[in-house]
């Protein structure tokens, strides 16, 4: 079975600096997705970013930006020139490419942007 | 506007009583799933179902049971047999493929007393 781990239950940064959430995952398929998920005080999951685990270029979305490491299963967010709206519980997670589609999260981090 | 629906947002129960949960979307998405949130723990899988009349239990199915009569509705029936119901309870969404993208509703928050 696969697991996804969140080793940061909480962290805290002040405005537009820059911050970075680790994730780790296991897994003994070659063929896969991973995904970071913010959720905001309202509770409404959001995607952030998505990255193929056959590709090998780092997605980016604006001011988020991933850095995926197969080999070390490993799969963090970077938010540059974080904002006051960052502020949220962010979750990892992990889907198979094939068979079962289903997300597999992690325990998420509590980042709090601070002004 | 497209999207998915839980209501209600809050629900109150007492102990021993079975309540359902709604959740719709008008996305046109084949599969739906049902998560529970607790704290510290993430989200975790209860139901999920990729085609109509078919569904598939999750990780912590025991005392749940669902329903997919239609491609738009995916109701939770919570059962007395949940030893632990109270959580908020999430609902999403996807194409076939669940790699583009799922949507998710607001939450329904359980509490039962």
């Amino acid at each position: 079975a696969q697991t996804v781990t969140q080793s940061q239950p909480e962290m805290s940064v002040q405005e537009a600096e820059t911050v970075t959430l680790s994730c780790t995952y296991d897994t003994s398929e070659n063929n896969y997705y991973l995904f970071w998920y913010k959720q905001p005080p309202s509770r409404q999951m959001i995607l952030v970013i998505r990255q193929e685990a056959y590709k090998q270029q780092n997605a980016t979305e604006n001011r988020f930006s991933v850095n995926f490491q197969k080999a070390a299963k490993s799969f963090s967010l970077k938010i540059s020139d974080s904002q006051l709206g960052d502020t949220a519980m962010y979750f990892c997670a992990f889907m198979k490419g094939q068979g079962a589609q289903k997300l597999v999260f992690g325990q998420g981090t509590r980042l709090t942007i601070n002004p | 506007d497209g999207g998915i629906t839980q209501s209600p947002k809050y629900l109150f129960r007492k102990e021993g009583q079975n309540v359902t949960l709604s959740c719709e979307q008008n996305l046109n998405h084949d599969a739906m799933y049902w998560y529970r949130q607790d704290p510290g723990q993430g989200l975790r899988l209860i139901y999920y179902s990729q085609i109509v009349n078919d569904f598939q239990k999750g990780d912590i199915a025991e005392g749940y049971s669902v329903s997919r009569e239609k491609k738009e509705s995916f109701p939770l029936t919570v059962t007395s047999a949940q030893k632990n119901p109270t959580a908020f309870y999430l609902c999403a969404s996807s194409k076939q493929n669940m790699n583009t993208e799922a949507f998710f509703g607001q939450g329904t928050r359980l509490t039962v007393v």
